[in-house]
């Protein structure tokens, strides 16, 4: 059965680098998304991405985050400069058509740890 | 601006019990509800969407039902086994069906 897969699983990194997380979408699916989950906090949306753009972004998802499609397969999820607040598990999902009611599929997440 | 909570946060029941978790909303103007289970330090695994349009969805032991016009989901497990032990989140879409909104989940611990 297709799914979402995420890489790295785990990510180490220090205050003030960039990190790229890197998702790939099941392939015949048109949305994509990005939520994180803090811990022991609710699991937050970021954004979402169709047609190579952003079509719609929370508060959260500032000027140091972006997204994008490199390829037909990726979608990566950029922090241009990490704060220790950006510690958080960061979960990919897609999904299908474009009717609302069709269901999102999740990747395992990437756990970024922010020192 | 859609809230949703889920009550009870956490809950333990011995092995074979039938249990209920609960999810509320506060706009009722939703096209679908997606429960997901979530298992410690893992990703999230889509159970079951109820379209705003039906009032039950099953899969195996677990039925969702929707009940649009009060605000409410349930998710009934029945005969909970150990490896049901998980945690259990619910999400609901916003008119663009593009953000979900998750609540805080319920922590089922089911004890052999």
């Amino acid at each position: 059965e297709p799914e979402v897969t995420q890489t790295p699983s785990h990510q180490v990194t220090q205050m003030g680098q960039e990190v790229i997380l890197r998702c790939v979408p099941i392939s015949n699916h048109l949305y994509f998304y990005w939520y994180r989950q803090i811990l022991g906090q609710k699991v937050e949306f970021l954004v979402s991405f169709y047609n190579n753009e952003i079509s719609e972004k929370s508060e959260i998802f500032d000027d140091q985050f972006s997204v994008e499609r490199p390829d037909g397969s990726n979608f990566t999820l950029k922090i241009r400069s990490t704060k220790l607040e950006d510690s958080a598990m960061y979960f990919c999902a897609s999904r299908k058509r474009e009717a609302a009611y069709n269901e999102q599929f999740f990747g395992p997440g990437t756990r970024l740890t922010v020192l | 601006k859609q809230e949703v909570t889920q009550i009870p946060a956490a809950l333990s029941v011995p092995e074979g019990e039938n249990l209920v978790l609960n999810c509320s909303f506060t706009d009722s103007a939703i096209y679908n509800l997606q429960w997901f289970r979530q298992d410690p330090g893992k990703g999230l695994t889509s159970l079951l969407l109820i379209q705003s349009s039906q009032r039950e969805q099953t899969s195996g032991r677990l039925n969702a039902s929707l009940d649009k016009s009060s605000g409410r989901s349930t998710l009934y497990i029945a005969a909970s086994q150990p490896g049901d032990s998980a945690t259990y989140l619910c999400a609901v879409p916003n008119n663009a069906g593009n953000m979900l909104t998750f609540g805080g989940g319920t922590r089922l611990m089911v004890k052999p």
